[in-house]
């Protein structure tokens, strides 16, 4: 079974400070990691992928891998009201399938 | 460029009914997708197609069935629709790697909630 594995909050931060989003894989094979954000009732959103180790930042977030220890994560510095959402996390293993977290609940308090 | 379109948004069904959940791409992608979201489940994979004429299974496929004439049309039917199959489908396609893209996550549709009663 192939599973990624996320916390499912919810996580709380204020205004302005920094969220920090984890995600954990089992398959070492894994070669693609993308997080979707997806507000109540709506699809899921692309934000940002990543495919080798180190980070890679986009704006205000900014997304770490880590294959030797089979975590991707996601910051999201300066948060703002508007990024209160679900963060999914979503891997591809060799194949075509992308495999999905169940997601974390991120609300920022103004 | 409309990206992903699913039809209907809302749909209520009679158990043992049957339905077909249109999905179409206008992007040219070869991979396309059918998953269901559950309340705290996540989504989870029904189908997927890597092109015209082949599809194969995901982690959850019973009482479904798919079709890929076009590289355009993915349709998801249903057939003696259950209360199991409440849920939220999204379809969704992406680029394969070659066709010129560095970010070939995948584009979702709006969505379809059913219900089924």
């Amino acid at each position: 079974q192939k599973e990624v594995e996320q916390n499912s909050g919810p996580l709380s931060v204020p205004e302005g400070a920094i969220a920090s989003l984890n995600c954990t894989y089992s398959d070492r094979g894994s070669q693609s990691f993308f997080w979707y954000r997806q507000y109540s009732g709506k699809s899921p959103e692309l934000i940002m992928s990543i495919y080798s180790n180190g980070d890679k930042e986009d704006g205000r977030f900014t997304a770490q891998l880590n294959k030797a220890s089979q975590y991707v994560s996601l910051l999201i510095r300066d948060s703002q009201p508007s990024d209160s959402a679900t963060y999914l996390c979503a891997v591809q293993h060799t194949g075509n399938q992308f495999y999905f977290g169940t997601g974390t609940s991120l609300t920022v308090i103004p | 460029n409309a990206g992903v379109t699913q039809t209907p948004k809302f749909r209520i069904l009679k158990i043992g009914q049957s339905m077909t959940l249109q999905c179409a791409q206008d992007m040219n992608h070869n991979y396309m997708y059918w998953y269901r979201q559950d309340p705290g489940m996540g989504l989870k994979l029904i189908y997927y197609s890597v092109g015209a004429g082949i599809t194969d299974k995901g982690e959850v496929p019973n009482g479904y069935n798919v079709s890929r004439s076009t590289t355009e049309d993915f349709p998801l039917r249903l057939e003696l629709a259950a209360p199991s199959q409440t849920s939220v489908y999204f379809c969704a396609s992406r680029t394969n790697p070659g066709q010129g893209s560095n970010n070939y996550g995948y584009t979702f549709g709006s969505g379809t909630r059913l219900t089924v009663v």
